[in-house]
């Protein structure tokens, strides 16, 4: 069945960077798109940016442009999202999502920024 | 982007009574070509990730009891949750992904009176 299977929960310092991987299995990796959305506490869903099947290419929203990443290796089946100069307000839980015939998500990743 | 208004932000219902969520977007999510409306409805409990309920607006995932529906075309819609039960205790969201970017609503926290 398909599975994406996310990374450990991180603690950053402000200013520094994180990247999250997202490994994926069940299906044919480069057939459907991924979507990184993220959760900060006490708020709603917030998608990020996505990468598109096949072609690799990302896009992303207009508020994270420059600060963030979506790359993946197709042969590790993973996609990861790097995200930049981190503010306290990037503290939240970072999903990936794959979309196709429905969506499924990751189990989701901590990502606390904290001095 | 397309804004989603879900109302109301939270609703307290006696088991077994019926729970209505309503979400309304600024764009039509409808598209003409394939009659589909490019919504979903999700269940969010504390540590878990969304749990996908409803697809296409209407169509109900294989798992979902069916106590939980959704309805509506173009710009508003409706998750309906016919008799609630402890475990539907959670927040509910509406998405749509016609457009990129996602959005989602802000959210409606269903309780038990």
């Amino acid at each position: 069945q398909v599975q994406l299977v996310q990374s450990g929960a991180e603690v950053k310092n402000p200013g520094a960077s994180v990247r999250l991987s997202c490994k994926t299995s069940g299906y044919t990796f480069t057939n459907n798109h991924i979507h990184w959305v993220r959760q900060a506490p006490g708020q709603s869903l917030e998608w990020m940016g996505w990468i598109m099947a096949g072609s690799g290419d990302a896009q992303y929203l207009q508020k994270f442009q420059g600060r963030v990443l979506i790359t993946w290796d197709t042969s590790a089946t993973t996609v990861y999202m790097e995200l930049r100069s981190l503010k306290s307000e990037d503290t939240a839980v970072y999903y990936c999502v794959r979309e196709g015939g429905g969506f499924q998500w990751g189990q989701g990743t901590l990502v606390t920024v904290s001095s | 982007d397309v804004v989603m208004t879900q109302s109301p932000d939270s609703l307290a219902v006696s088991l077994g009574e019926r729970a209505t969520i309503n979400c309304k977007t600024s764009q039509s999510v409808l598209y003409s070509s394939n009659n589909n409306n490019y919504i979903t409805w999700y269940q969010k409990k504390p540590g878990q990730p969304p749990k996908l309920l409803i697809h296409w607006a209407s169509t109900r995932e294989s798992g979902v009891p069916d106590r939980f529906s959704g309805s509506g075309s173009g710009t508003d819609f409706t998750l309906t949750i016919s008799s609630v039960q402890a475990e539907d205790v959670a927040l509910y969201y509406c998405q749509q992904f016609y457009y990129t970017p996602w959005t989602f609503g802000q959210g409606t926290r269903v309780e038990i009176k």
